[in-house]
């Protein structure tokens, strides 16, 4: 089974330019994460999504990110302008909707986009 | 989201059984209790979810009081290769992305 998919691996930008962060999550998965992980901590929930729909983005900055599911498969990530505090690693992660009784469940995450603002 | 405490750090040696605990004494009734192991340069991956009592699978084990309030994660005979920061989490088993990752456990896996 393919896993979640990211591109690009690793960006390098100037403080106030734009960049985006693409995602391609694991077939059949409805739900879609973006996540930004500073170094050192943990991952912080951006948004999520169901199918081409937002559930949850109340710790997406909406100044300076947005985020779109068309058709409800790929994703963008996009930060414009970016800040020095931006630079973290973005990831993406997808899981199923409806999990069977008895059946983990659990979140794919992939490879993350490492930032780096400079 | 209920919120998790856990070591910050944990150092171990080759062979040994680790143990690492999670507090988490504001989960809800309908939360399960997730781990998930993060190496360098990677996302998380899942370890094990449980609810209550014990659950293990083929890389480690999950124990849970009765009152839900603390868990700990049991790796056996850790390798090199165990080497990682481990995150507990608590939340909607129907939501799995949703629950709220803390700073983790990092373990050093000494030889």
């Amino acid at each position: 089974e393919a896993g979640v998919a990211q591109s690009p691996r690793y960006k390098i930008i100037e403080k106030r330019q734009s960049v985006a962060f693409w995602c391609n999550p694991i077939s059949g998965h409805a739900t879609l994460y973006w996540y930004q992980q500073i170094l050192g901590q943990g991952p912080k929930l951006l948004i999520q999504f169901q199918n081409n729909g937002v559930v949850d983005d109340s710790q997406l900055p909406k100044d300076r990110f947005s985020a779109e599911r068309l058709k409800g498969v790929d994703s963008t990530l996009k930060i414009q302008p970016a800040k020095l505090e931006d630079s973290a690693v973005y990831l993406c992660a997808s899981s199923l909707v409806q999990v069977r009784l008895g059946k983990n469940t659990e979140a794919f995450f992939g490879q993350g986009t490492r930032l780096t603002v400079v | 989201l209920a919120k998790t405490t856990q070591p910050i750090s944990m150092d171990s040696y080759e062979g040994q059984e680790v143990n690492i605990t999670c507090s988490h004494n504001n989960i809800a009734t309908n939360d399960y209790i997730t781990w998930y192991q993060q190496f360098p340069s990677q996302g998380p991956r899942f370890i094990i979810q449980g609810y209550k009592t014990k659950v293990t699978n083929e890389v480690a084990s999950l124990f849970i009081p009765a009152d839900r309030k603390s868990s700990t994660l049991s790796l056996p005979r850790v390798s090199l290769s165990d080497t990682a920061v481990y995150y507990c989490l608590v939340g909607d088993r129907n939501n799995a992305g949703k629950s709220t990752f803390g700073d983790g456990t990092t373990l050093t896996v000494k030889p």
